[in-house]
C-alpha cells in the first residue's frame, strides 16, 4: 500500500478563494510529483521536485498555482484564486531516483463552486 | 495530440475471461512503460513496468512491449470482478533528468461481469 499521505481528501472552495492541499511523500523518496486528474480521467503533470528543488513544471503563467517541498515539512500545492475549471482530483506522488515505481496518494478532490 | 494513446476506451469481459488492453506512444523519447490501475476513490497504483522488448509476466498479468513500434499491451487472464477499474498506460523518457515524469494515456475502463 502506498504511504503517500494527502490531506485533505476533499476540499470545497468558492470561486476566487485560495485552495491549499498537502502531501507527505513516502519516507526516503526524494522525488515528488503533482498531477491534476480531471473529470474525464485525463492526467496533467503540474510539477515535480527532487528534494526541495523544482525539476520540471508546466507553464504556470497564470501564476495561480504554486507548489513547494520544504525540508522536514509536508509538500504543498496552492491555488491562489480558484476557478471552476480547477475542479479536479489533485494527486501527489513520490519515487526514488531513476526509472523506479511512482507511488501515488489517494488525492485531494477539489470542487470549486 | 496525445503522446500516449490507449485503446479501447472501455472493455467488458466475463469473469474468468481474458482482457487485452493496448497502448501506443507517438514519441520515441518514451522508452519506459508502466501500467497503472485506479479503483474508484483511490489513486493509481502501479501494476507492472516493462522496459525491454518482449513479454513480462507477473501472476495473471502479462505485458508485451515492441520498442520498434512503441506498442505495449496488457493482458489479464482469469479476470476477476475485483479487476474492474480504470487502467492507464504511462510512459517516461529515458534518463533521469525529468525525474521520471510519467505521461499517461486516457485510460481503459475495464468491467468484469460475474
Amino acid at each position: 500500500n502506498s504511504k503517500v499521505i494527502q490531506t485533505p481528501r476533499y476540499l470545497v472552495k468558492g470561486q476566487g478563494q485560495k485552495a491549499k492541499m498537502r502531501c507527505i511523500p513516502e519516507k526516503g523518496h526524494p522525488v515528488v510529483f503533482w498531477y491534476q486528474q480531471n473529470k474525464n480521467n485525463e492526467f496533467k503533470f503540474l510539477i515535480n521536485f527532487q528534494n526541495q528543488e523544482v525539476l520540471q513544471q508546466i507553464d504556470m503563467t497564470e501564476k495561480r498555482f504554486s507548489a513547494e517541498c520544504p525540508s522536514n515539512s509536508p509538500c504543498s500545492l496552492e491555488i491562489q484564486s480558484s476557478e471552476a475549471g480547477d475542479s479536479a482530483l489533485y494527486l501527489c506522488a513520490s519515487s526514488l531516483q531513476g526509472d523506479t515505481e511512482v507511488f501515488f496518494g489517494k488525492g485531494t478532490r477539489l470542487t470549486v463552486v | 495530440q496525445q503522446k500516449v494513446q490507449q485503446s479501447p476506451e472501455s472493455l467488458s469481459v466475463p469473469e474468468g475471461g481474458m482482457a487485452s488492453l493496448n497502448c501506443t506512444s507517438s514519441d520515441r523519447n518514451f522508452q519506459y512503460f508502466w501500467w497503472y490501475r485506479q479503483h474508484s476513490g483511490e489513486g493509481p497504483k502501479a501494476l507492472m513496468s516493462i522496459f525491454s522488448d518482449g513479454d513480462k509476466k507477473e501472476g495473471r498479468f502479462t505485458a508485451h512491449l515492441n520498442k520498434a513500434s512503441l506498442h505495449v499491451s496488457l493482458h489479464i487472464r482469469d479476470s476477476q470482478p475485483s479487476d474492474s477499474a480504470l487502467y492507464f498506460c504511462a510512459a517516461s523518457e529515458q534518463g533521469g533528468s525529468s525525474g521520471n515524469k510519467l505521461i499517461f494515456g486516457i485510460g481503459t475502463l475495464l468491467s468484469v461481469k460475474p
